[in-house]
């Protein structure tokens, strides 16, 4: 079974700017999460999708945004970048029941804003 | 609030020795579930145990075992047999069930080196 694949892998952009990450699910996962792992603030929970549908949101700004395919697959946009969004982004694919339910990562894309 | 704590910042441990990863977390739920990952250079988060709240036992998988004790908040990683390819950064983090999300809470990391 193919893991969770996440391109690109890396990205230079400069500020203002914006960038779209995506992200491919283990075939039969219909949750999609996404994090932030940054130096200085460690992993921080960005969003979660379950069926199409935004099912949790963490505490970052609007210029943070997703969205999940029908296919499960699931793409994350930022817009207007900062230089402190430089970070690697991680994406997570689960089968999105509640409870026990184990997250598995695909490679990350690390994003680098100049 | 919900926390995870790793107190640790780096860890050193001779090759073929055991070594134990503090993991002490915090949280009102009545369910829920902790997990290990560890994390390569490279940068991906690979799974290694999970240790649902109302399990009895503590979970194992092949050299990977979690001391779990619930009275304690408390879920340390033990590595038998540390092998060079352990080194690496690893996180404790837990979901907890009221959540109906996959949302994980993450810890700040403890890095192995494992010395020859």
């Amino acid at each position: 079974k193919a893991g969770v694949t996440q391109t690109p892998r890396y990205l230079i952009k400069t500020r203002g700017q914006q960038v779209t990450l995506s992200c491919s699910p283990i075939s039969g996962h219909r949750s999609v999460s996404w994090y932030q792992q940054t130096p200085g603030q460690g992993l921080q929970f960005l969003f979660e999708y379950f069926s199409e549908t935004q099912r949790n949101k963490g505490n970052f700004p609007g210029r943070f945004s997703g969205r999940q395919f029908s296919n499960s697959r699931s793409e994350m946009n930022v817009s207007t970048l900062e230089l402190g969004d430089s970070a690697l982004y991680l994406c997570a694919s689960s089968r999105g029941q509640p409870g026990a339910d184990t997250q598995y990562f695909g490679p990350g894309t690390r994003l680098t804003v100049l | 609030a919900q926390k995870i704590t790793q107190t640790q910042p780096g860890m050193f441990v001779q090759e073929k020795e055991a070594v134990t990863l503090d993991c002490t977390y915090d949280t009102s739920d009545p369910s829920y579930g902790l997990f290990w990952y560890k994390q390569p250079s490279s940068g991906e988060m690979i799974f290694l145990i999970y240790q649902g709240s109302y399990d009895q036992q503590n979970a194992t998988e092949g050299r990977y075992s979690l001391n779990f004790q619930k009275a304690r908040k408390s879920a340390n990683l033990v590595i038998s047999a540390s092998q060079l390819g352990d080194s690496a950064m690893y996180f404790c983090a837990m979901t907890p069930f009221s959540s109906n999300t996959g949302k994980l809470i993450f810890g700040q990391g403890t890095t192995l080196q494992v010395k020859p």
